[in-house]
């Protein structure tokens, strides 16, 4: 079964610092990767995925992930953090155990704080 | 575009009683998925609606969750009995055809609080 690791519970920076949000993730085969945000009281929206292709994607808000598959990882980055980034990011790996069933397994997330 | 909509926002029961969600997914999406997340972990599924039809189940508990989308649209989850373990953000989430590549859009959610 597929599984997602966050290792930081809680990550702390400077607003105008960059950021780098690490996730692993284990799968058999080629994984379907993504980065959701949820804010405090909102639904979780995406920032960005990865099916195939270029290693590095590029989401909304400035962000963007690289995936390496020698390191099962797909780690989350942003240049400069902005106060409004302050938010739970969850990682997520897609996969299907059966035909017509579709699976999104998460991490436990990474809450974000910014100081100003 | 309207969103996923999700009632009622709060909830607070009493272990051992019923409670039922309510979710309106995005018009035109054929999937539908309930999921549930315990404070400081991430979202786990619940159940998966193709249309009407049901399609991954195999991590509700069957013997106080049920869970129906009538007609395709609206969805229902209800829990009878409530367990103290159930408290937990309930997360409705709808997406075109189920695809794998598809983004799942979010509802706000139903905070429940058994006590």
């Amino acid at each position: 079964a597929q599984s997602v690791t966050q290792p930081d519970i809680h990550i702390t920076v400077s607003e105008g610092a960059s950021l780098e949000l690490r996730c692993n993730y284990s799968y058999g085969a080629t994984p379907y990767l993504f980065w959701y945000v949820q804010s405090p009281g909102q639904g979780l929206q995406l920032l960005l995925k990865y099916f195939s292709g270029d290693t590095l994607v590029q989401g909304i808000k400035g962000f963007e992930a690289e995936f390496k598959r020698s390191q099962s990882s797909f780690n989350l980055r942003k240049p400069s953090v902005h106060w409004s980034d302050a938010a739970e990011y969850f990682c997520a790996v897609g996969a299907r155990p059966w035909a017509g069933s579709y699976q999104l397994t998460f991490g436990k997330g990474t809450k974000l704080s910014v100081i100003p | 575009e309207a969103g996923v909509a999700q009632s009622p926002r709060y909830k607070i029961i009493e272990k051992r009683q019923s409670v039922a969600f309510w979710c309106n997914p995005i018009s035109g999406h054929a999937t539908l998925y309930w999921y549930q997340q315990i404070l400081g972990q991430g979202p786990k599924l619940l159940i998966q609606f193709q249309n009407n039809g049901v399609v991954d189940d195999s991590q509700l508990p069957k013997d106080r969750f049920s869970a129906e989308r009538l007609k395709g649209v609206d969805s229902t989850l209800k829990i009878q009995p409530a367990k103290l373990e159930d408290s937990a953000v309930y997360l409705c989430a709808s997406s075109l055809q189920g695809k794998a590549n598809e983004k799942l859009f979010f509802g706000s959610g139903t905070q429940l609080s058994v006590l």
